[in-house]
């Protein structure tokens, strides 16, 4: 089955810097690629999705690129907010209307 | 458009005692809807596969006798935590698709 790896499982910036956090995942099937961003206590929110005939996509301060020959999607949010500081989340399927395979999150803090 | 609703948002039950979860599409048919489980502090794990009209499909190492899900119809599927111990509390999620949206999750504790 799919296996996605995600890293860091912590990370920590000052506001105003970028955050990068870094997925890849096993199975050439996969072609749906969504980020989710938790808060504490609250359900997983998806902030931004890419699919594989996509390279890269943005919406405000977020962007997704990915590899499909590499098997490996990014996240990037750019100048980061204490808002910002949440728990998130990569997953991956062969399509929006598949069961998701989930990193393990990333614990992003911004520090005024 | 393409809202999950789940209810209860919590509950807290006694050590044996059953309790029923329930995941509605509100506005658009869903003959398919995924159960996860969140423990603290990790991440979301499928649990089963819920079916309209037909049995769930459960991820290896989920106990169907003890995760019992009905999908009688378009609009609603249910998970029920029968005898629940307190390994049992967690977080509990729903999706449908053809959409990635999660229902609002509901937190069991057992004592």
């Amino acid at each position: 089955g799919e296996n996605v790896e995600q890293h860091p499982s912590t990370l920590s910036v000052q506001e105003g810097d970028s955050a990068v956090i870094k997925c890849t995942y096993s199975d050439s099937a996969s072609n749906y690629f969504p980020w989710y961003k938790q808060e504490l206590g609250k359900r997983p929110q998806l902030i931004i999705d890419i699919r594989s005939n996509v390279g890269e996509k943005k919406d405000q301060r977020i962007a997704v690129t990915l590899n499909k020959t590499a098997k490996h999607f990014s996240l990037h949010i750019t100048e980061t907010q204490p808002e910002d500081s949440a728990v998130y989340f990569c997953a991956a399927s062969p399509g929006p209307g598949y069961a998701l395979n989930f990193g393990k999150g990333t614990s992003l803090l911004v520090t005024p | 458009g393409a809202v999950v609703s789940q209810h209860p948002s919590w509950v807290i039950c006694k050590s044996g005692t059953s309790v029923k979860i329930e995941c509605r599409s509100l506005d658009f048919q869903a003959t398919t809807m995924f159960w996860y489980r969140q423990f603290p502090k990790q991440s979301l794990m499928l649990m089963a596969t819920s079916n309209e009209g037909s049995k769930a499909t459960y991820e290896q190492g989920v106990e169907k006798d003890k995760f019992l899900i009905n999908h009688a119809s378009l609009t609603l599927s249910t998970l029920t935590v029968t005898s629940a111990h307190p390994e049992d509390s967690s977080f509990y999620i729903c999706s449908a698709p053809p959409v990635a949206f999660f229902g609002q999750g509901t937190r069991l504790t057992v004592v």
